[in-house]
């Protein structure tokens, strides 16, 4: 079925750090959304994009909608400990907008 | 504003019990419903997902069954667990785009540890 590729996996990195990661799709999406779960909890919401080539930001988060429109990017600037966490990316597909999620990257932040 | 209540945050039970998680959403009307399980530190596997009201796709052969009795309940069920249904259990809304946006939203999950 239809996927979403995250890398990466995961990540294990120092305080202080930025982050990259991105998410691809062999597919279209009209709007691309990054979800950041806390252990033990549900995903939350970070950004949405909803136009190609849009850049957001939330904070010490950035993400980008790619041109081509198959793939997004999220940066976090200057990582804390409470960064901790799995991103997700996620994208609505056909005509019920059934969200379909990607396979998350895991972020390890070490004081 | 739209909430979402997810229960029980934790539940134990022994093989061969039944199973029903409840989940509800308030302050949208025609929501999709989504539910998920996710192991450990895994990615989100979807289970079932529902457009309207006993409409009911389900994405993985499994031993759960969904029903959405009302437009804004959705509720997971079993006859009989197995051990492999451990697992952390999440409900979700997303808008339709048709009266809004197709973002999702997330209940506070369920942990189903199955002894």
């Amino acid at each position: 079925g239809q996927q979403l590729n995250q890398s990466p996996q995961s990540m294990f990195i120092q305080e202080g750090e930025d982050v990259s990661m991105n998410c691809t799709s062999s597919s279209i999406f009209n709007t691309w959304l990054w979800y950041k779960q806390d252990p033990g909890e549900g995903p939350v919401l970070l950004i949405a994009l909803y136009k190609a080539g849009e850049l957001t930001s939330n904070g010490r988060l950035t993400a980008q909608f790619g041109i081509t429109r198959k793939d997004s990017f999220l940066n976090i600037s200057a990582s804390i400990p409470s960064d901790v966490g799995i991103y997700f990316c996620a994208g609505p597909r056909g005509a019920t907008n059934k969200l379909i999620f990607g396979t998350g990257t895991l972020l390890a932040v070490q004081p | 504003s739209q909430t979402i209540h997810q229960w029980p945050a934790t539940l134990v039970q022994p093989v061969g019990s039944p199973l029903s998680l409840e989940c509800t959403v308030e302050g949208t009307s025609n929501p999709n419903l989504y539910w998920y399980r996710q192991a450990a530190g895994r990615g989100l596997q979807l289970l079932f997902y529902s457009v309207g009201i006993g409409q009911i796709s389900s994405e993985v052969p499994q031993n759960l069954s969904a029903s959405r009795p009302q437009d804004r309940q959705f509720i997971l069920s079993s006859k009989k667990l197995l051990l492999s249904d451990s697992g952390f259990y999440l409900c979700a809304w997303s808008g339709t785009g048709r009266t809004g946006g197709t973002e999702a939203f997330f209940g506070q999950g369920t942990r189903l540890t199955v002894v």
